[in-house]
């Protein structure tokens, strides 16, 4: 089976730019995650969708962070406007069982200077 | 707030030598723990725990709970070069939704 898909795989702005990534989860996998990974960091949750709702966005900085999915299927995460901090992979994942991402995108590495 | 500690945060060993990478966890409703692999790219799923005691295995790779002192290890055997890796725990938190509450990592290094 096709694995999560993300682009753009990297992404260069400037701080104060607006940035968008896109996800392609697996076909039929009903959860959706947007992830973020600090250098040597693990993962942080920003959101999570079930189909094209939202079950958990506690920890997506909402004054700049915007995600959505509609129709149920591929998703983007969007930044207005980005701060230094936000350099980070951001990574998608899908699930189809209730217990947790197991099936992780390659990610996106933003850098924001 | 939950949190999840692994240790090492960096490990160097020699092929063949074998390893236990911890950790701990302090979550409300726990689900289940989970282990991954991280290369370069996307964490591959490794094991998911539940119960206490049962070791997990997959070839050199192996893994258990302990759910009363609240951590687990991962161990591997005879290990390669394409091992190096950094190695996450995360903890299935339930409450409500669904959220894995990630480790900070271990980095393994392999050298031949």
């Amino acid at each position: 089976e096709a694995g999560v898909a993300q682009s753009p795989r990297y992404k260069i702005i400037e701080k104060r730019q607006s940035v968008a990534f896109w996800c392609n989860p697996i076909s039929g996998h009903a959860t959706l995650y947007w992830y973020q990974q600090i250098l040597g960091q693990g993962p942080k949750l920003l959101i999570q969708f079930q189909n094209n709702g939202v079950v958990d966005d506690s920890q997506l900085p909402k004054d700049r962070f915007s995600a959505e999915r509609l129709k149920g299927v591929d998703s983007t995460l969007k930044i207005q406007p980005a701060k230094l901090e936000d350099s980070a992979v951001y990574l998608c994942a899908s699930s189809s069982s209730d217990w947790g991402p197991n099936n992780f995108g390659n990610g996106t590495r933003l850098t924001v200077t | 707030e939950d949190k999840v500690v692994q240790s090492p945060l960096s490990l160097v060993v020699h092929e063949g030598d074998t390893v236990t990478l911890n950790c701990s966890y302090e979550v409300t409703n726990f689900r289940s723990l989970l282990w991954y692999k991280q290369e370069k790219k996307a964490p591959t799923f490794l094991f998911m725990l539940t119960s206490s005691g049962i070791e997990k295995k997959s070839g050199r790779l192996s893994s258990i709970l302990d759910k009363k002192e609240l951590f687990s290890i991962l161990n591997i055997t005879a290990t390669q070069t394409g091992d190096s890796a950094i190695y996450l725990c995360a903890v299935d938190t339930q409450g409500g939704s669904e959220k894995l509450v990630f480790g900070k990592g271990t980095k393994l290094t392999v050298n031949p």
